[in-house]
């Protein structure tokens, strides 16, 4: 079974400093998707950037990047010019390719942006 | 719009109490299942469904039914509520293909008193 780890309950960054949130998780399969979510207050579910495991490059949404180790099984969210916005809970997850149906995730990692 | 529309979105009950939280999607899309958040836990999978009238378990399905009589809906019932399903649910679907995409509801907090 697939898991996904998020080892930071919560971290904090200085507006406009960048901030990583770090993710590993566990597959045996080759084929499959890793996203980031982030949650704000007012709960709902943003995909904030999606990354195919077959693909070698990073993927980047303006603001967004990822950092994606196949081999290691790692996948960081680094946020660049962080934005009081950016404030939220942020979980990382795991479909596998096969499956749109089932995607797991990790705990979460609470983050504050201060002013 | 293409959206995934929960109800309601919060909703106080008590223990015993049989209740249903309706999700229904406009997108046509195959794939439907509910996941329960909870603090510490992520996001755990209840039950999901790959096309009408077929459904099965996901990682957490005590306490909870569901139906696909309708492509576009799939509602979750907790015929006997406990406290320990205090929680916030969400509804998600996909194209149910290798598209690499779910679509969330608003989700719906659910209190058991």
């Amino acid at each position: 079974a697939q898991t996904v780890t998020q080892s930071q309950p919560e971290m904090s960054v200085q507006e406009a400093e960048t901030v990583t949130l770090s993710c590993t998780y566990d597959t045996s399969e080759s084929n499959y998707y890793l996203f980031w979510y982030k949650q704000p207050p007012s709960r709902q579910m943003i995909l904030v950037i999606r990354q195919e495991a077959y693909k070698q490059q990073n993927a980047t949404e303006n603001r967004f990047s990822v950092n994606f180790q196949k081999a290691a099984k790692s996948f960081s969210l680094k946020i660049s010019d962080s934005q009081l916005g950016d404030t939220a809970m942020y979980f990382c997850a795991f479909m596998t390719w096969y499956n749109n149906n089932d995607m797991r995730f990790g705990a979460g990692t609470r983050l504050t942006v201060k002013p | 719009e293409a959206q995934v529309t929960q109800n309601p979105r919060y909703l106080i009950t008590v223990t015993g109490k049989k209740l249903t939280v309706t999700c229904s999607q406009n997108m046509n899309h195959e794939y439907m299942s509910w996941y329960r958040q909870d603090p510490g836990l992520g996001l755990r999978q209840i039950y999901y469904s790959m096309n009408v009238e077929v459904t099965d378990k996901g990682d957490v399905p005590e306490g909870y039914k569901v139906s696909r009589k309708e492509k576009r809906n799939f509602p979750l019932i907790l015929e006997s509520p406990s406290p320990n399903q205090t929680s916030l649910y969400f509804c998600a679907s996909s194209l149910g293909v290798q598209t690499g995409e779910l679509f969330f509801g608003e989700g719906s907090r659910l209190t058991v008193l």
